[in-house]
């Protein structure tokens, strides 16, 4: 069975500080592994995945999460937040033509 | 909008009631996933159709509940004699067999009192 811990539930961080939401998961079949944002009062949109190849993957906004197999991994970062970056983000995981299982969220507080 | 679509967007109904939600995929896509996302959770996965046959249901889908997808293009999902715990977000997403990557719709907020 696959799970995913997110380990922090809120994370707060001043205006143009970086930031890291921690993401481990757990499968023991090759996974993808997925970041989805949720904007307030908005629905889920993907923000970055990995399926295969390169290990870091990049989002167009500027967040990066890196694929560590060997620590069961896949922390979501980012070198300066922005107000806008507001949201509640989701790691989650799958198998291939599988259902998607979601971490309980982290919701990001931007300080001024 | 070539997005996944969900209709209503908002439900409010009476314990015992029955509702049902309609779920639009993408055009092209052929596999469409049921999820339910509560108060402080992440969604969690109900129901998955490839085509218009069910591939798998979580146990989370009881006897309550049922969800068609009769051509394979819009689905529904039904909740037979409402309780106040299924208050929740259904969520509906899509898919392709080519690309895996799910697009979500904007949810259906059932609210039982």
């Amino acid at each position: 069975a696959q799970s995913v811990t997110q380990l922090d539930s809120q994370v707060p961080v001043f205006e143009e500080a970086p930031v890291e939401l921690r993401c481990n998961y757990s499968s023991s079949v090759s996974v993808y592994l997925f970041w989805y944002v949720q904007y307030p009062n908005q629905g889920l949109q993907l923000l970055l995945k990995y399926l295969s190849g390169s290990t870091l993957v990049e989002s167009i906004n500027g967040f990066e999460a890196e694929f560590n197999k060997s620590q069961t991994s896949f922390h979501l970062r980012k070198p300066s937040v922005h107000i806008s970056d507001t949201a509640e983000y989701f790691c989650a995981v799958s198998g291939r033509d599988d259902k998607i299982i979601f971490g309980k969220g982290t919701r990001l507080h931007i300080l001024p | 909008d070539t997005g996944v679509s969900q209709d209503p967007r908002h439900k409010i109904t009476k314990r015992g009631q029955n509702v049902t939600f309609r779920c639009d995929p993408i055009s092209e896509h052929n596999r469409l996933y049921w999820y339910r996302q509560t108060l402080g959770q992440g969604p969690e996965f109900l129901t998955y159709f490839q085509n218009e046959a069910q591939l798998e249901k979580s146990r989370l889908l009881s006897d309550r509940f049922s969800a068609e997808r009769p051509k394979g293009s819009f689905s529904t999902l039904e909740i037979q004699r409402t309780e106040q715990g299924d208050s929740a977000m259904y969520l509906c997403a899509s898919s392709s067999q080519q690309y895996y990557e799910q697009y979500f719709g904007p949810g259906t907020r059932l609210t039982v009192t």
